[in-house]
């Protein structure tokens, strides 16, 4: 079993829709919660980072953490076709090491 | 963008040859990484780095070593490519002033071993 579970997708949305995304993890020793976005043939890019549990804001983009469910989560409000992507989760125990999900591929569609 | 370069993007070699990619940042950043991502695995860490020739080993790094004599270049050298290391190599930096949870990628290598 994976320590960081993300289901692939694709999930198609229609624009302006509210795109729900979420992972699991059993590694309780993670403290640092992260999401990437990374386009088509592009590397990741940083969106959203949060530390331990909450609730972080950053423009359209929702940050959730629930530590005691191991379960973390990103919304995305007024969803755009440049939205379009896959999107990582990633997470943190200590050491500036990173753990991965897999990626969901995201599709808003016009 | 943070200044991360990656050489080169595209590459083709054959089984047994050696490889050498490039990972070059203008951001004075302490740590670096070298990752590869596959379909199905999503991006799985090779080697990093915490400063000038101190290096450690991720959870593949088999058939892979890493040098740096720089703080702005960490190599990646596949000592006998196997079809197996066909993937998307990416380097990433992390700044130590802001913490350790932020690391920034660079665009990639794409590497096929035939």
């Amino acid at each position: 079993q994976k320590e960081v579970e993300q289901d692939p997708g694709p999930l198609s949305v229609p624009e302006g829709a509210i795109v729900s995304l979420n992972c699991t993890y059993s590694n309780s020793a993670f403290q640092y919660f992260m999401w990437y976005r990374q386009y088509s043939r592009k590397g990741p890019e940083l969106l959203m980072y949060t530390y331990s549990s909450g609730n972080k804001e950053d423009g359209r983009f929702t940050a959730q953490v629930d530590k005691s469910s191991k379960y973390i989560s990103l919304f995305i409000r007024d969803s755009q076709p440049s939205d379009s992507a896959t999107y990582l989760c990633a997470m943190e125990a200590a050491g500036n090491k990173l753990t991965f999900g897999g990626g969901t591929r995201v599709l808003v569609k016009p | 963008d943070a200044g991360i370069t990656q050489s080169p993007r595209h590459k083709v070699t054959e089984t047994g040859t050696p490889v050498t990619l490039r990972c070059h940042q203008t951001e004075n950043h302490r740590y670096m990484y070298w990752y590869r991502q596959d379909p199905g695995h999503g991006l799985r860490l090779i080697h990093y780095s915490y400063g000038v020739k101190d290096t450690d080993k991720g959870e593949v790094s088999d058939g892979y070593s890493v040098s740096r004599s720089k703080t702005e270049d960490f190599l990646l050298t596949l000592e006998s490519a196997t079809s197996s290391q066909t993937s998307v190599y990416f380097c990433a930096i992390a700044p130590v002033a802001k913490g350790k949870e932020t690391q920034y990628f660079g665009p990639g290598t794409r590497l096929l071993v035939l």
